[in-house]
């Protein structure tokens, strides 16, 4: 079945670092679109990057991902931490006909 | 996020019935009720798009969803059991056949006693 895998369920990095959260998925679908998702504290999830496109690097807000069709994956990364960017980040996958796969979610802790 | 708002806030409940209640401003077709329990990603309970209820995923007989118009949404809950708690969010798309991001209302948490 369709599915999305975030292997890491806690992340603390310090500020100023690198990091990345990885995500990959399996699916059967051919038209797919991904997302990542951040959740701060009490509020609702947004999205923070979509694609659609293999091997395109979508930007924003400091973070990055690209669309791996080859591994399945779709990693976030991001080049310096910031203490702002502690939150939830959720992967997730839409198969079309809006039928969303989230992965399990990965917290992000920033320390000075 | 004015865009999606919804009612109640917050809600504390013994084994009253209730309801929540989401309203879109987006013009968007698709609109769904998720559930988020703690540490989860969100869960689908319902989608419906023109009003139509498309999706209707194993969720318990209490909850009983009613979409008026297209941009209003309902979750009616009777007899809430104390794995109800949780926060429950109201999402819209644009169309129901796409591959177009959520957006997410703000949330209605659901304690129950």
């Amino acid at each position: 079945g369709d599915s999305v895998t975030q292997t890491e369920g806690l992340v603390t990095v310090t500020e100023g670092l690198p990091v990345k959260l990885n995500c990959t998925y399996q699916t059967t679908y051919l038209t797919i679109a991904f997302f990542w998702y951040v959740q701060y504290l009490n509020e609702a999830p947004q999205v923070l990057l979509r694609s659609s496109t293999d091997n395109k690097r979508t930007e924003h807000q400091g973070f990055h991902a690209t669309l791996h069709k080859s591994s399945s994956s779709f990693h976030l990364q991001k080049s310096s931490a910031q203490l702002s960017d502690s939150a939830l980040y959720y992967c997730a996958l839409n198969t079309g006909y809006q039928n969303f796969y989230f992965g399990k979610g990965t917290s992000l802790t920033v320390i000075p | 996020n004015t865009k999606i708002t919804q009612s109640p806030r917050y809600l504390i409940l013994g084994r009253a019935n209730k309801s929540l209640e989401c309203e879109q401003h987006l013009g968007h077709n698709a609109m769904y009720w998720y559930k988020q329990s703690a540490e989860k990603p969100p869960e689908l309970m319902f989608l419906y798009n023109l009003k139509q209820l498309i999706r209707n995923e194993t969720v318990p007989s209490r909850f009983i969803p009613e979409c008026p118009d297209s941009s209003k949404l309902l979750l009616h809950i009777s007899a809430v059991d104390p794995e109800d708690s949780a926060v429950y969010f109201c999402a819209s798309s644009p169309r129901q056949i796409s591959n177009e991001r959520l957006f997410f209302g703000h949330g209605t948490k659901l304690s129950v006693l």
